[in-house]
């Protein structure tokens, strides 16, 4: 069964600094998708970035970007230039390739933004 | 964010109560999902629904029932619920492609069972 771990339950990072948020992964399959989603205190679950397994180039989305080390099941996210607006829960998921809805989900990072 | 919605946003019931959750997505997918939210756990998939039929149940029990009527509507009819069901219920939905299936939530029902 595929497992993603997240080992940070919560974080801190000072207002215009930059912070990596961990997430591991466990699976035997080789084509699958990395997702990285933020809620913020609202609740509403937003879309930060995604990764697909078989492109080696690490995603890029503005201000936040991915370490995906494959060999090492390894799928975290920088935060450059924290805003007050990117504290939230951060959830690392990951899904299969193929018609198939089943994506599972870390635990959760808490991140705190300070000014 | 208005493109999967979701009412009530707030709910208390007694365990004897009969209530539905409803989940209204405007994004033209054909798949949706109800996941429950609990405190310091992961996310957990109850229902999935692809094409308006049910794919997924994760060991649901059966005081949560889903319906699904049409490809943009889906409930979750409750009844008879206990304390521990008391968490934060999440709509998401896609557009279940074989290479593309990006999941969008909605903002949430928070359960209080009483």
């Amino acid at each position: 069964a595929q497992t993603v771990t997240q080992s940070q339950p919560e974080m801190s990072v000072q207002e215009a600094e930059t912070v990596t948020l961990s997430c591991t992964y466990d699976t035997s399959e080789s084509d699958y998708y990395l997702f990285w989603y933020k809620q913020p205190p609202s609740r509403q679950m937003i879309l930060v970035i995604r990764q697909e397994a078989y492109k080696q180039q690490n995603a890029t989305e503005n201000r936040f970007s991915v370490n995906f080390q494959k060999a090492a099941k390894s799928f975290s996210l920088k935060i450059s230039d924290s805003q007050l607006g990117d504290a939230a829960m951060y959830f690392c998921a990951y899904r299969t390739q193929g018609v198939n809805n089943d994506m599972r989900f870390g635990a959760g990072t808490r991140l705190t933004v300070k000014p | 964010e208005t493109g999967v919605t979701q009412t009530p946003r707030h709910l208390v019931m007694g365990m004897t109560n009969k209530k539905s959750l409803k989940c209204e997505q405007h994004l033209g997918h054909n798949a949706m999902y109800w996941y429950k939210q609990s405190a310091k756990k992961p996310l957990e998939l109850m229902f999935v629904y692809n094409f308006k039929e049910q794919t997924e149940n994760n060991s649901v029990p059966s005081r949560f029932s889903p319906e699904c009527p049409n490809s943009s509507h889906l409930f979750l009819h409750l009844h008879t619920l206990q304390p521990e069901d008391s968490a934060l219920y999440l709509c998401a939905s896609s557009q279940v492609l074989d290479w593309e299936d990006t999941q969008y939530f909605g903002p949430g029902t928070r359960l209080t069972v009483l």
